[in-house]
């Protein structure tokens, strides 16, 4: 089954504890994307990547990383955590416009998290 | 700044109604226009529109958009309560940049 898997679903965590949150698609696609979700403000991406090794930050990119060593996999790392970053996030993926399949993104289950 | 306005916020019908969920957008090097239904968990693809006046269908659900007006209409015919979701549109560069609205909660009462 085509999909993007994230893990963990939830997380509670405290203030200054590096984390990550890992993202794999089977889907082949060349273009991954890191989103978080809060209330009245919609999804704000974080950082997306265009192919492996090519990364770009997003709107809301601060006190985040992302690496792309391998197609399948885009994790996003906190790497001190604070409590604005208590969201809801949502990794995403999908095939370069122009191509031969145009269904917008495919998106993870989501990943909640909690910053203490 | 780039930015996608929706409205209305929410909205409350009855099933059976007619809903038409707006969303406006300003983005820069803009290239489709995305819609899509978030319930309680991952937002699913419902349509991408990329040419001006040319409606999508898919069952009750369509969509159109006016690439000179900076607008694009969702509508549902028939109401169901399975259509109760929030419906996110999203303005796309073409693979670089996609920006969400903040979405419009619909909630269908049977």
């Amino acid at each position: 089954e085509a999909q993007v898997t994230q893990n963990p679903r939830y997380l509670i965590t405290v203030t200054g504890k590096k984390l990550t949150v890992t993202c794999s698609q089977n889907m082949n696609h060349e273009y991954m994307s890191w989103y978080r979700q809060d209330p009245g403000l919609g999804l704000r991406q974080i950082y997306y990547s265009m192919n492996v090794e090519v990364t770009d930050k997003g709107d809301v990119p601060e006190g985040y990383k992302v690496s792309r060593k391998e197609k399948r996999n885009f994790p996003l790392i906190l790497e001190s955590p604070s409590p604005n970053q208590t969201s809801l996030y949502f990794c995403a993926s999908r095939s370069p416009i122009g191509g031969t399949t145009n269904y917008g993104y495919t998106f993870g289950s989501g990943t909640r998290l909690t910053v203490v | 700044e780039d930015k996608v306005v929706q409205s209305p916020l929410s909205l409350v019908v009855h099933e059976g109604d007619t809903v038409t969920l707006n969303c406006s957008y300003e983005v820069t090097n803009f290239r489709s226009l995305l819609w899509y239904k978030q319930e309680k968990k991952a937002p699913t693809f419902l349509f991408m529109l990329t040419s001006s006046g040319i409606e999508k269908k898919s069952g009750r659900l369509s969509s159109i958009l006016d690439k000179k007006e900076l607008f694009s209409i969702l509508n549902i015919t028939a109401t169901q309560t399975g259509d109760s979701a929030v419906y996110l549109c999203a303005g796309d560069t073409g693979g670089f940049k996609t920006i969400f609205g903040a979405g419009t909660r619909l909630f269908v009462k049977a």
